[in-house]
């Protein structure tokens, strides 16, 4: 069945410091990826998304893109800051049938300044 | 502000109790999607409502039920409540069901099954 796969935390990284997280998914056909994150004590909020192969997703300096034949969609930031500490969810939505979306565990990233 | 609203935040309650959780879709948001977050099971997709009617269903137990109203709100019912229950229950919408489409979430219900 469809399912992500997401790199293990916590993550910990000083300030400035450049990220990856990393991402992989099987799934039917080609679904649409996205990047959410959730702050502590509030919902999830989507960071980015691409919707097919080649597909860069961006935003707030956060960058993925959608690599059909290695099945990733890693999320980076080339600067990370002490406000993007949070978890950070990968997940999918598949092609066909209803649009329900099968998150990663979430990766917990603090920045210490 | 996703613009989903949910109610309420906290809610504590008893093995073998029945309680109701509340969600207000973002405006003109027809799909309604229920999620349950776990420290052992993560985020499972339980349902989804479309305009009132269930487009799909993913790992809901039984003893749980959901429907839309015509207002488009959704509820979603937890019947038997186990200690297993305890969780954050996360309502999402989006303006379309068809798969791709992003969903907004909100804030989240946290249940304390005692």
């Amino acid at each position: 069945g469809d399912s992500v796969t997401q790199m293990e935390g916590p993550v910990t990284l000083s300030e400035e410091a450049f990220l990856t997280i990393n991402c992989t998914y099987t799934a039917t056909g080609y679904p649409s990826l996205f990047w959410y994150v959730q702050y502590p004590g509030e919902g999830l909020q989507l960071l980015l998304k691409a919707t097919k192969a080649d597909d860069k997703g961006s935003n707030k300096g956060f960058e993925a893109t959608y690599r059909k034949e290695t099945t990733s969609f890693h999320l980076e930031k080339g600067s990370v800051q002490v406000s993007d500490s949070a978890v950070y969810f990968c997940a999918l939505s598949p092609r066909t049938g209803g649009n329900q979306f099968y998150f990663g565990t979430g990766t917990s990233l603090t920045v210490i300044p | 502000d996703s613009g989903v609203t949910q109610t309420p935040k906290h809610l504590i309650t008893a093995t073998g109790q029945r309680v109701t959780l509340r969600c207000s879709p973002r405006s003109g948001d027809l799909s309604v999607y229920w999620y349950q977050q776990s420290l052992d099971q993560g985020l499972q997709f339980l349902i989804q409502y479309y305009n009132g009617e269930e487009r799909a269903k993913g790992n809901i137990l039984e003893r749980f039920s959901a429907q839309q109203f015509p207002d488009l709100h959704s509820e979603l019912n937890l019947s038997s409540l186990e200690l297993g229950d305890s969780a954050l229950y996360f309502c999402a919408s989006s303006d379309r069901g068809g798969a791709g489409t992003e969903a907004f979430f909100g804030q989240g219900t946290r249940l304390t099954v005692v």
